[in-house]
């Protein structure tokens, strides 16, 4: 069965920490990772990835994939009270198939 | 723990037919679900928000009578998409939230709906 977990479910750092949040994927014909960052109304859209290796970064965050072990990472540095959110990913695979994680919740206290 | 299912995974239908998309929280009691759809460029939509034994709060500019939603129980909410046309298809995702989890929603994986 196609599945995305992700880990961990929730986390809690102070101002200034950095993150790690994993996914990984178990899907057929694997297409590419999406990472999203839930806060308000809908999931906003952060990175794409489909190449094994190499980074994306984007300000704080960055994230890569590593398809030898399915999975991918999202890091987040000198993390500030804003970050807090739920992260989602998710695995595209087939023609456009898609099956979302359940999100990791994290808190960033000041 | 806070375990979100949705059946089905996929679904292809005819145009002009009505398909129905359920979420279920597993684990928890979901006082609150949300229903998104995904558009071009990987960007998501908040449908609508459904609070159990209420009816659901829709987002400005989606139709109520074309996107059914209903939250009868604790831990099943479910989505009709009636009258179905292609411009529906897209992928349809719920969450959900209990009163044990604070502010945190949990993810469904998510429907693939195709109208051909």
């Amino acid at each position: 069965e196609d599945k995305v977990v992700q880990s961990p479910l929730s986390l809690v750092v102070h101002e200034g920490d950095t993150v790690t949040l994993n996914c990984s994927y178990e899907v057929t014909n694997f297409r590419s990772l999406l990472w999203y960052k839930q806060e308000k109304k809908a999931p906003t859209f952060l990175f794409m990835l489909t190449s094994s290796g190499i980074e994306k970064k984007s300000g704080r965050l960055s994230s890569i994939l590593d398809k030898k072990e399915l999975s991918s990472i999202l890091n987040i540095t000198a993390t500030q009270t804003g970050d807090s959110a739920i992260y989602l990913c998710a695995a595209r695979y087939n023609n456009n198939d898609m099956r979302f994680g359940a999100g990791t919740r994290l808190t960033v206290k000041p | 723990g806070a375990v979100v299912s949705q059946h089905p995974s996929w679904v292809i239908c005819k145009s002009g037919t009505s398909v129905k998309i359920e979420c279920r929280s597993l684990d928890f009691q979901a006082t609150t679900m949300f229903w998104y759809r995904q558009f071009p460029k990987q960007s998501l939509m908040l449908m609508a928000t459904s609070n159990e034994g209420s009816k659901a709060t829709y987002e400005q500019g989606v139709e109520k009578d074309k996107f059914l939603i209903n939250h009868a129980s604790l831990t099943l909410s479910t989505l009709t998409v009636t009258s179905a046309h292609p411009e529906d298809s897209s992928f349809y995702i719920c969450s959900a939230r209990g009163t044990n989890q604070g502010d945190t929603q949990y993810f469904g994986p998510g429907t693939r709906l195709t109208v051909l």
